[in-house]
């Protein structure tokens, strides 16, 4: 089945440590892209990636890295200095930049 | 910077009404998405709308762009329960960074 998988579903991390979220697609779609979801604010953009070895900033990459070493993955990692990281996080893949996104089940992050 | 606007945020309709939802955005673009969300759930894509006048129909929504108003509606026919979830429009941002801009989501809900 073609699609795109995120894991794990629920993470929980620790004040201080950072922690990497999955994303792999099989649908060989060039774009790939991260989005941070928290209750009333609709979807925000962190990073997103056309192709791969490279990257761009969202609009909230600020205290969050990715790499786009292979076209089937592009994993997050949210680091300590990310002041809020509790949230819903989504990955997200389209065929090129211009085109339709589809999404991965979610990441929920807990900061315990 | 472009921004989108979902109108009302929130909707408890009853089963059997009809009823329009809002979609408006700031800056030009002639590419627009609505997607559905259930709770705890992902996105799943609902329509595609890639340019001015484009109408597409499933089963009970319809969905409309008006590129020159920078609008589009969704319009729910004889609403049933089913269709309680949060609805979120997606404008693709144009001339440099392509990327997508969600609205907050309006968040259905159908009573019996």
């Amino acid at each position: 089945d073609g699609g795109i998988t995120q894991s794990p579903k629920y993470l929980f991390r620790k004040e201080g440590q950072n922690v990497t979220l999955s994303c792999e697609q099989n649908l060989n779609h060039d774009a790939m892209y991260w989005y941070r979801q928290d209750p009333g604010q609709g979807l925000r953009l962190i990073y997103y990636s056309q192709i791969v070895n490279d990257f761009q900033k969202g609009d909230i990459a600020e205290g969050y890295s990715v790499s786009r070493e292979k076209k089937e993955s592009f994993p997050l990692t949210v680091t300590s200095a990310q002041k809020n990281p509790t949230a819903f996080y989504l990955c997200a893949s389209s065929r090129t930049a211009n085109t339709e996104a589809f999404f991965g089940q979610g990441t929920r992050l807990t900061v315990v | 910077e472009l921004k989108v606007e979902q109108n009302p945020l929130f909707l408890s309709m009853q089963e059997g009404k009809n009823y329009t939802i809002y979609c408006n955005y700031s800056t030009t673009s002639d590419r627009l998405y609505w997607y559905r969300q259930d709770p705890g759930k992902s996105l799943e894509s609902l329509f595609v709308l890639l340019s001015n006048g484009a109408v597409k129909q499933e089963g009970r929504l319809m969905a409309s762009l008006d590129t020159k108003a920078r609008l589009s509606t969704l319009h729910i026919t004889a609403a049933v329960h089913d269709l309680s979830a949060t609805y979120f429009c997606a404008v693709e941002s144009q001339g440099g960074s392509e990327k997508l801009v969600f609205g907050k989501g309006m968040k259905l809900t159908v009573n019996p």
